[in-house]
């Protein structure tokens, strides 16, 4: 199975201020159609995880734009710029390339 | 719009087989994936397994011998079956849609 080492597991941070948060995979993430399956999730406290950044960059429905994920291969980052009070959170990251499906352990988001 | 919903007992008792049904709108069973993903309290989020869009079947390596995953397309309907449960399957069960879309969970406990 991929292995999903992400880091740092917490972060506390003001509003306003910059973060990144790392994911490395124990194998590439390039599928053989050529696409790289990563996912980026953000978990508010009590609900449920939603979908910020797939195939490594792309945006997803309604995110803002301060949020950009970057990478290849087997190292990835999710950018949070201007962080806001509604961030905080555990921030996941989730690989979609090989059977089976893995996440990393998380990264909770504190907002000083 | 697309929605999701699991609905299943809350409560289990140890040894039995969980049952879980996620039911989903705005969306053809044919045409996307459904993945079924659980959360321990406290803990990070596990891939169980997933629905493909054609039918076909993938498995969590840890879970795949307990865990069977089904459907219903003219319900609108995929099935969670997982036997031998124990105290440390406790915890929120969700199914989602590529990641894009999520239910808001069911929280099983398994107790006597």
């Amino acid at each position: 199975d991929v292995v999903m080492t992400q880091t740092p597991p917490s972060l506390s941070v003001a509003i306003g201020q910059s973060v990144s948060i790392s994911c490395k995979s124990s194998q590439s993430l390039v599928h053989s159609d050529g696409k790289t399956y990563l996912n980026w999730l953000l978990q508010n406290p009590g609900q449920s995880p939603k979908r910020l950044i797939y195939q490594v960059s792309n945006l997803g429905s309604g995110v803002p734009d301060r949020f950009s994920g970057t990478g290849s291969e087997k190292d990835f980052t999710l950018k949070i710029s201007r962080v806001e009070a509604e961030d905080l959170g555990v921030y996941h990251c989730v690989q979609a390339t090989h059977v089976p499906l893995t996440f990393g352990s998380g990264t909770k988001l504190e907002i000083k | 719009q697309v929605q999701l919903k699991e609905s299943g007992p809350g409560l289990v008792q140890p040894s039995q087989t969980l049952s879980l049904t996620c039911t989903v709108s705005g969306f053809s069973l044919t045409s996307y994936n459904v993945h079924w993903v659980r959360q321990p309290p406290g803990k990070g989020l596990e891939w169980m397994g997933r629905m493909r869009y054609n039918g076909d079947t993938s498995y969590n390596s840890a879970l795949k011998s307990r865990l069977s995953i089904s459907r219903d397309t003219s319900k609108n309907q995929v099935f969670l079956k997982m036997n031998s449960l124990q105290t440390d399957d406790t915890g929120t069960y969700y199914c989602n849609s590529g990641f894009a879309y999520w239910g808001q969970g069911t929280l099983v406990t398994v107790s006597s």
